[in-house]
Formats: structure tokens, C-alpha cells, sequence
């Protein structure tokens, strides 16, 4: 089945720097790549997601890169404000069998220092 | 415009005993999937269901079941509870199965003494 890696667990920078989580995947059928926000004690929120006919897409202070190649994505935060310290998961659907299933990673705890 | 909502919030059980958790899907929604979130980790899939038959399985013991109603909400049953069941059980619903969207709800905290 499909496993997805999640890099780094946690993360701190500095309120307006820029904040990058990785993921790789090893399911080459994997076609659709969400993102959830999770803050604490509260359900995951998807905060954007590609599939694989895109390489990159944009909303706003986040982008999300995509690499299917080399089986890898990536969310890019940019001007990080302390609202954004949550924990983000990365997740991965592969098509098979036409089952909504997501692999998620293990998440990244992103604190950011006002 | 109301999100899926699960029920009850916290429950607190011992082991042996049996668990029904409850999803409603957002309004429209036709599919419902579940996940267990082990505190630390990623949501892991457990089920998933669509026009009330079950489309997918996750790696879980035969414990574990659920099924959709007429209306598509969901009920996930866990059986003879162990204290690895301790999590947080969401549910997660799409339009319909395969190529979707999912939006989680705030899910139930099972506790397991």
C-alpha cells in the first residue's frame, strides 16, 4: 500500500519568514495530494490540495508543489503569522478500485515566534 | 452552511465493552469515510462508504464495522474495546467516491480505560 513520508516532524521560524514541510510518496497510482491544518483539539481543515496533472498550485500565502517524478510535494508557506502554528498533515490518495482512501503523513508541528 | 458534525464529542469505555459513533455528512455529500488519529499521528483509514455499501477497507480487525443509512450518514462499531483503541475517530465526507474533496468532522475522542 501506499506509505507517505512526512519532513520535518516539527518546524520553527520567525513570524514573516517562509515555512516548507516535504512529503514523499511511494504508490505511483497516488493522483490526488490534500493538505490539513490541525490545531489543537480541533479537526483537520484542508488548506490546499493538486492533483497530479499540476505541478504547482497557488492560494493566496500557500503553494503546494508537486514532483511525480521523483514521487515528492511540498507546502510552502509564505509570511508565516502565529495563527498559522498548527500542526499540517500531508496526505496521498491512490486511484485504485475508485476507494476515497488518503495515506497521511506522520505531520509537522510549525510554531511560529512572534 | 453546516459542516459534517459526529457524535458524541468524548466517551469514555472499558475494555471489553462495545462503541457505536455516529456522522452526518455534509448536506449533498454522498460518500463517508472514517479514520482513526492515534494522538501524535496522522489519520489512518478505516472505512469507507458510499450509496451505503462499503467501497474500502482499511488494515483493521474484524472489531471494527460500520454502516451508511438511507439518509448517508454513518455509524462506525467497535467491538470488544482493547486500550489501543484510545483515539480520535473522524469521519470525513465527499460529494461521491473516487475523485473528491474530503472534509473532516470534529471527530470523537474515544477513550478506552
Amino acid at each position: 500500500g501506499e506509505n507517505v513520508e512526512q519532513h520535518p516532524s516539527t518546524l520553527s521560524v520567525q513570524e514573516g519568514d517562509s515555512a516548507v514541510i516535504k512529503c514523499t510518496y511511494s504508490d505511483s497510482a497516488s493522483n490526488y495530494f490534500p493538505w490539513y491544518k490541525q490545531e489543537l483539539g480541533k479537526r483537520p481543515q484542508l488548506i490546499i490540495d493538486i492533483r497530479s496533472n499540476v505541478g504547482e498550485k497557488k492560494d493566496q500565502r500557500i503553494a503546494v508543489t508537486l514532483n511525480k517524478t521523483a514521487k515528492h510535494f511540498s507546502l510552502h508557506i509564505t509570511e508565516t503569522q502565529p495563527e498559522d502554528s498548527a500542526v499540517y498533515f500531508c496526505a496521498a490518495r491512490p486511484l485504485r478500485g475508485g476507494a476515497n482512501n488518503l495515506f497521511f503523513g506522520t505531520g509537522t508541528r510549525l510554531t511560529v515566534i512572534p | 452552511d453546516a459542516g459534517v458534525t459526529q457524535s458524541p464529542t468524548h466517551l469514555i469505555k472499558t475494555r471489553g465493552q462495545h462503541v457505536t459513533l455516529r456522522c452526518s455528512p455534509i448536506s449533498g455529500h454522498k460518500s463517508v469515510s472514517w479514520y482513526q488519529q492515534v494522538l501524535g499521528q496522522g489519520p489512518q483509514f478505516i472505512f469507507q462508504y458510499y450509496e451505503k455499501e462499503e467501497r474500502g477497507r482499511g488494515n483493521f480487525p474484524d472489531r471494527f464495522s460500520a454502516r451508511q443509512f438511507p439518509n448517508y450518514s454513518s455509524e462506525l462499531n467497535v467491538n470488544a474495546l482493547l486500550l489501543g483503541d484510545s483515539a480520535l475517530y473522524l469521519c470525513a465526507s465527499s460529494l461521491w467516491q473516487g475523485k473528491d474533496t474530503q472534509y473532516f468532522g470534529p471527530g470523537t475522542r474515544l477513550t478506552v480505560l
